[in-house]
């Protein structure tokens, strides 16, 4: 298996709902990265993990709760998230030798 | 930290013609340059990577091109098509460890467009 997934496609949620995001990879990666990336604009890094500990936070409000529970799985928590928040959120995965990322195929993230 | 400029930032060509997308880096620790190719509603996609031991590579239409004096790298596609149209992004980073660990700086795109 040499995909990265995540589930679900689309979200839609109010400011006050709690939801999460999840990402799943079976190439035996050791490093997994969540990215919030708005139209046309790159990728922004948001999380590192390292070896299933959080190696990278860059400045994320804490609205925003990663989580690995496994070298396969990551997380990302949702709680009382604002409008400015709807973007894609694409999960990727490294091996971390060349650094070489793949990424899922993201949600897309509305928050009314 | 590192920053990483691209241009253009919109590119028309005709098809069959050649496209040149350049990124200029900043931080001569970095040692890694991945493009990535994003269709419209889709995933960043890796194209082709270039690590700062190797000037130039090579894969079937597309080379990139690495002047570490100069700090920077070039994207070429040669007899572009229209399937080849989408937001290019250059990148660079260190090769991993410490805090540094597999970050990405991307530059802001290219919006390439093949016209038929």
């Amino acid at each position: 298996d040499t995909e990265v997934t995540q589930t679900p496609k689309h979200l839609v949620m109010g400011m006050t709902n709690k939801k999460s995001l999840k990402c799943e990879q079976h190439m035996g990666h050791r490093a997994m990265y969540w990215y919030k990336q708005k139209a046309k604009k790159p990728p922004e890094l948001m999380f590192v993990y390292s070896y299933e500990k959080l190696s990278i936070n860059e400045s994320v409000p804490s609205r925003f709760s990663p989580e690995c529970p496994n070298s396969s799985l990551l997380n990302l928590h949702l709680h009382a998230l604002q409008p400015e928040d709807s973007a894609l959120y694409l999960c990727a995965s490294s091996s971390g030798v060349y650094n070489e990322q793949f990424f899922g195929p993201g949600t897309r993230l509305t928050v009314l | 930290g590192e920053n990483v400029e691209q241009h253009p930032s919109t590119l028309s060509v005709q098809e069959g013609d050649s496209a040149v997308i350049k990124c200029t880096y900043s931080d001569s620790a970095s040692n890694y340059f991945p493009w990535y190719k994003q269709e419209l509603g889709k995933r960043p996609q890796l194209i082709i990577d270039i690590r700062s031991n190797v000037g130039e590579k090579k894969d079937q239409r597309i080379a990139v091109t690495l002047n570490k004096t100069a700090k920077h790298f070039s994207l070429h596609i040669t007899e572009t098509q229209p399937e080849d149209s989408a937001v290019y992004f250059c990148a660079a980073s260190r090769r991993g460890g410490g805090t540094s660990y597999g970050k990405l700086t991307f530059g802001q795109g290219t919006i390439l467009t093949v016209h038929p």
